[in-house]
């Protein structure tokens, strides 16, 4: 059983350009997360999602972030006209349920660097 | 605001040495607590915590969980160079999302 896989495992941007980073989910997973782990920083919670519904985006900008996780494909994190602040690596996680013993499993990350 | 504290920051100890990482958090509607590995790429999960004052062992790494005192300790015994890593503490509260904590540090030397 594969799991949580994420790429491009890194991207490079330039100022103004659009990131797309994409997250498939373990085999029978249907609740996503993502994270952003700033440099020197721990993990900070954007976004959760099912599949076509996002339940929670409180932790997720308001402006340029967008999250989707169609009913078919990955879940995709979308960045508009990056920014140097932006450079972070985006950890996405799953699990196979909701609720208060649903473990969540990491991929590997995108790490993005905007120059 | 909801909190996840570890401590200490970073630690360095010799092969063989038993260490205690700290993980104390103030969170509403807590449900569980969560110890994750990260070396150069994803967290690896350890333990799920949800009760208090069962200890949860994986070979050389224990944790357990005081929801009264509101903190959670992880125990390494007889370290290893490759238990060097960086520790995460995280807890999920309300609507699913996992808060964490910075992490401890650890570099273990031969």
């Amino acid at each position: 059983n594969a799991g949580v896989m994420q790429n491009p495992r890194h991207l490079v941007r330039r100022r103004g350009q659009e990131a797309r980073l994409r997250c498939s989910p373990m085999k029978g997973h249907s609740h996503v997360y993502w994270y952003r782990q700033l440099p020197e920083e721990g993990l900070k919670f954007m976004v959760y999602l099912q599949k076509e519904n996002i339940i929670d985006e409180s932790g997720m900008p308001k402006e340029r972030f967008s999250a989707e996780f169609p009913k078919e494909g990955p879940s995709i994190l979308r960045i508009q006209q990056v920014v140097r602040g932006d450079s972070a690596a985006y950890f996405c996680a799953s699990s196979p349920s909701k609720g208060p013993f649903a473990t969540q499993y990491f991929g590997p990350g995108t790490r993005l660097l905007v120059l | 605001e909801d909190k996840v504290v570890q401590s200490p920051l970073s630690l360095v100890v010799h092969e063989g040495d038993t260490v205690t990482l700290n993980c104390s958090y103030e969170v509403t509607n807590f449900r569980s607590l969560l110890w994750y590995k990260q070396e150069k790429k994803a967290p690896t999960f350890l333990f799920m915590l949800t009760s208090s004052g069962i200890e949860k062992k994986s070979g050389r790494l224990s944790s357990i969980l005081d929801k009264k005192e509101l903190f959670s300790i992880l125990n390494i015994t007889a370290t290893q160079t490759g238990d060097s890593a960086i520790y995460l503490c995280a807890v999920e509260a309300k609507a699913d999302k996992l808060i964490f904590g910075t992490g401890t540090r650890l570099q273990v030397f031969p």
